[in-house]
């Protein structure tokens, strides 16, 4: 009974490739993220949608984009990758409180 | 950049002791504030929040206190278990129209010594 899943889990790739994370929840809730945690456990947001309309973009790199095809997912897709964006990836989610439900994280490394 | 800090990077405590983690703020507008848990390999795990009316707030084993005056925040776990070691974040939400967007800080980790 996951409420927020992320696949893949593990992802490695080349820099260069594109590449997709996927993300569902299975709350009901209408609010859903994705952060970017570096190597010293940072976490940064970088998007907010809303009912499956865009909010915030935090100065992220247009070789990202989100696409929420409903209001149960939104996965990330990353164009043209670089040894940079070497990172942990959470997809979270929340309703009309303001915590949220974090899923298990993307692992995504860049060689 | 980010408003919320840490004063402590990293924790050790012996198990059965008590643990305090503490956060500082710098948004005197924020008016929500929570705490998270992250243990290795998962997501951030909700542990407690607390709105900004409020002081202090208590859950089980743990209790987050609010000093707005000097814009600090503080988890406190008693009775510390191994089971509690973990990366711990605060986060606050800036007020206004903001939404509910969380501003995270850097994170304490907590190591348990048995």
């Amino acid at each position: 009974d996951t409420a927020v899943s992320q696949t893949p889990k593990y992802l490695v790739t080349q820099m260069g490739n594109d590449k997709s994370i996927k993300c569902e929840q299975n709350l009901g809730h209408d609010t859903m993220y994705w952060y970017k945690q570096d190597s010293k456990k940072f976490l940064k947001i970088m998007f907010s949608y809303n009912n499956k309309e865009l909010i915030i973009n935090e100065t992220v790199p247009n070789r990202f984009s989100p696409k929420s095809p409903d209001k149960a997912h939104l996965n990330l897709h990353i164009n043209s990758l670089e040894l940079g964006d070497s990172a942990v990836y959470f997809c979270a989610s929340r309703d009309r409180t303001y915590e949220q439900y974090f899923g298990p994280g993307t692992r995504l490394t860049v060689t | 950049g980010e408003s919320v800090g840490l004063h402590l990077p990293t924790l050790s405590v012996q198990e059965g002791d008590n643990s305090i983690i503490n956060c500082a703020y710098s948004n005197s507008a924020s008016d929500y504030f929570i705490w998270y848990k992250q243990e290795s390999g998962k997501g951030p795990q909700f542990i407690i929040d607390i709105r900004s009316n409020m002081d202090k707030r208590q859950g089980q084993r743990v209790t987050v206190l609010l000093n707005k005056t000097v814009k600090h925040l503080s988890l406190q776990i008693a009775a510390t278990q191994p089971g509690d070691s973990a990366v711990y974040f605060c986060a606050e939400r800036k007020g206004g129209g903001s939404q509910g967007n969380l501003i995270f800080g850097k994170g304490t980790k907590l190591s348990v010594k048995p």
